[in-house]
């Protein structure tokens, strides 16, 4: 089955501090897709990265960076000199074959608070 | 473009009601998906439109929901004789594949709460 596991529940830090947002997922599928979505307290999924399975390549758009690393099966975020701004619960995200690629399922999320 | 929009934002109803809710995907979208978010958990789907035709549907479904896609564009979820269990929020995304690129957007949601 697939699943993706958010481990971290809650993180607090202070604003200027790097955080990382960890993200673990399952899959048997060789072609599959992973994401990233940031819902601030409106409630709106905010779209941040989609990456395929056959590329490893990190990516840094910004502050925000991401590390995909197959052989251990992560996908995490890493948000450089955070700000009160970045405040949001934060979701990892897959699709594959084997659920079918026009479902996403979803971590647990993890909420990020930034404190001035 | 104008974002996916959904209406109503807030519903608060009494056990036993119908409720209807509406999404309007981005306008060239030609997906459209609805998810269920409780609180403290990320959304799990329910179900997807390609133009009209509803291509899956989640066991999370049950026979008291329906949605509908008529002529492509917006789309329509309704639950019938509303439990306190289905209080969560319903989001909305909608998608467009192009060559190997196939990313959902979302809406804001309609929180529903069942009294």
């Amino acid at each position: 089955a697939q699943k993706v596991t958010q481990a971290q529940t809650e993180i607090s830090v202070v604003e200027k501090e790097d955080v990382t947002l960890d993200c673990v997922y399952e899959t048997r599928d060789t072609t599959y897709y992973l994401f990233w979505y940031k819902q601030p307290p409106s409630g709106e999924l905010v779209f941040l990265i989609r990456r395929n399975s056959f590329d490893e390549q990190n990516e840094i758009s910004g502050r925000y960076s991401w590390n995909f690393q197959k052989s251990t099966s992560s996908f995490n975020f890493t948000i450089t000199a955070s700000q009160v701004v970045d405040s949001a619960v934060y979701f990892c995200a897959l699709s594959g074959y084997q659920t079918g690629f026009q479902k996403l399922v979803f971590g647990t999320g993890t909420r990020l608070l930034v404190s001035p | 473009d104008t974002g996916v929009s959904q209406d109503p934002r807030h519903k608060i109803t009494k056990r036993g009601q119908n409720v209807t809710f509406r999404c309007d995907p981005i306008s060239e979208h030609n997906r459209l998906y609805w998810y269920r978010q409780t609180l403290g958990q990320g959304p799990e789907f329910l179900t997807y439109f390609q133009n009209e035709a509803q291509l899956e549907k989640s066991r999370l479904l049950s026979d008291r929901f329906s949605a509908e896609r008529p002529k492509g564009s917006f789309s329509t979820l309704e639950i019938q004789r509303t439990e306190q269990g289905d209080s969560a929020m319903y989001l909305c995304a909608s998608s467009q594949p192009r060559d190997s690129e196939d990313t959902q957007y979302f809406g804001p949601g309609t929180r529903l709460t069942v009294l």
